[in-house]
């Protein structure tokens, strides 16, 4: 998963602090999603970016934020951090054009612990 | 708003056996992907196989096969000879193509199939 690189990697934040998670493409893509994975559970979407200077919301928004800072790079912010957010955050894009639908790559995840 | 189904929580298999996943979809969506993943404790998220929506051809790769129904939105995965390295959580994924080809719209994924594989 070279092309997608989240940071950090692992963060423990107290329960009211801010945080943001990073996100960047080197691979030209459009589209840009951020996810959270609690454990035994599957993937949900928080947000998502179509396309550079768009910004979407998923099935489970609240309490995050995004900023589509460039084609390259989609930020998930924490404004005020609850115990609830404590859960593995994955981002992901997907090639277009020729490439369209062949795979989706994954960034490594983002173990975040809210204590 | 699209959803995508697995209704089975867990799955177990002997080795060399078969087994079949099952995931169905609501859209719609004409033009979207279907896709499933593999994710091991590692969290890793590893590619298994993928279909386009427009091909009736179910797609193949190697031991994994899909029986993608599209009139019923269904996209099951067949796992052939399972092996202990199948052993892994499974997620079946749909992605929808905007126009233009280049963009996409929700990625939405299952909730996910505990298969495990005994010897």
């Amino acid at each position: 998963n070279a092309g997608v690189t989240q940071t950090p990697k692992f963060q423990v934040l107290k329960t009211g602090q801010s945080m943001t998670l990073q996100c960047a493409q080197d691979m030209n893509h459009n589209s840009m999603y951020w996810y959270r994975q609690d454990p035994g559970m599957g993937l949900r979407l928080i947000y998502y970016s179509a396309s550079e200077g768009t910004t979407d919301k998923g099935e489970v928004p609240n309490g995050y934020n995004v900023s589509r800072l460039n084609k390259r790079e989609f930020s998930l912010r924490l404004e005020s951090a609850a115990p609830s957010q404590t859960s593995v955050y994955f981002c992901a894009s997907p090639p277009g054009g020729t490439a369209s639908g062949n795979t989706i790559y994954f960034g490594e995840g983002s173990w975040l612990t809210v204590v | 708003a699209q959803t995508v189904t697995q209704s089975q929580p867990e799955m177990s298999v002997q080795e060399a056996e078969t087994v079949t996943l099952s995931c169905t979809y609501d859209t719609s969506e004409s033009n979207y992907y279907l896709f499933w993943y593999k994710q091991p404790p590692s969290r890793q998220m590893i590619l298994v196989i993928r279909q386009e929506a427009y091909k009736q051809q179910n797609a193949t790769e190697n031991r994994f096969s899909v029986n993608f129904q599209k009139a019923a939105k269904s996209f099951s995965l067949k796992i052939s000879d399972s092996q202990l390295g199948d052993t892994a959580m499974y997620f079946c994924a749909f992605m929808k193509l905007l126009a233009g080809g280049t963009s996409y719209g929700k990625l939405t994924f299952g909730q996910g199939t505990i298969l495990t594989v005994h010897p």
